[in-house]
């Protein structure tokens, strides 16, 4: 059965790095095809693709936040870790890794998520 | 960076009635096209890849078509559990993109 969770600071003040941890079961990332993704979403808004690492090691960002972004994989742990530097308030929102479809680029399974707030 | 354009925001269906979501890309994104149905406090739930496959347990209720910059998500008959918003998503090109969303509400 495939599971991811989320952990991480619920809270972070501005101007600091949050780091996010996604643990997951069922599948591992040393397994040829497997990726993993986070997604993040702001209160009442929609959704907004992050991140993505591959088995390999491929890394690929957001656009707009490849500066602030960076995604690891810890394959002993089977987890993947998100760093995102200098938040603001405007990046409080539910963020949520999920797992890759084989051969495809659509999210399978997801975490349940989990709210940072970004104040002082 | 491809543009999801969803339609309409919102669309008010009577239960057991049909529903037709719509989902336009800014560029072709072929069939690597996906749908989501989100309910409120939970997190998305995979139910179309590659424009029109049935994801893993999804009712046969739901179809995707389309392809190229033009996409459907249709239900046939819906039922009280299918109020919830729905996203597209493209997986095309990086960085892959949503939608932002159609709320389906009762009516």
């Amino acid at each position: 059965q495939v599971t991811l969770k989320e952990s991480g600071p619920a809270l972070v003040k501005p101007t600091q790095t949050l780091t996010l941890t996604c643990t997951f079961f069922g599948f591992s990332l040393t397994t040829s095809g497997m990726r993993v993704s986070w997604i993040r979403q702001p209160p009442g808004k929609a959704l907004e693709w992050l991140a993505r690492i591959d088995w390999d090691d491929n890394k690929f960002y957001s656009t707009s936040l490849k500066t602030r972004l960076t995604i690891s994989k810890d394959t002993s742990r089977n987890q993947v870790v998100l760093t995102m530097t200098n938040m603001d308030p405007v990046d409080t929102g539910t963020y949520y890794c999920a797992r890759i479809r084989d051969g495809s680029g659509s999210l399978d399974y997801w975490g349940q998520g989990t709210l940072v707030t970004v104040s002082s | 960076e491809i543009v999801m354009t969803q339609s309409p925001a919102t669309l008010s269906v009577s239960p057991g009635e049909r529903a037709t979501l719509s989902c336009r890309a800014s560029q072709s994104v072929s069939s690597n096209l996906a749908w989501y149905q989100q309910k409120l406090g939970q997190a998305p739930r995979l139910l179309i890849y590659g424009a029109s496959t049935r994801a893993t347990g999804i009712p046969a209720r739901f179809s995707g078509s389309g392809s190229g910059t033009e996409f459907t998500l249709t239900i046939s008959s819906l039922q009280s559990e299918d109020f919830a918003v729905y996203y597209c998503q493209q997986y095309n090109n990086f960085p892959y993109t949503f939608g932002q969303g159609t709320k389906l509400e009762i009516k």
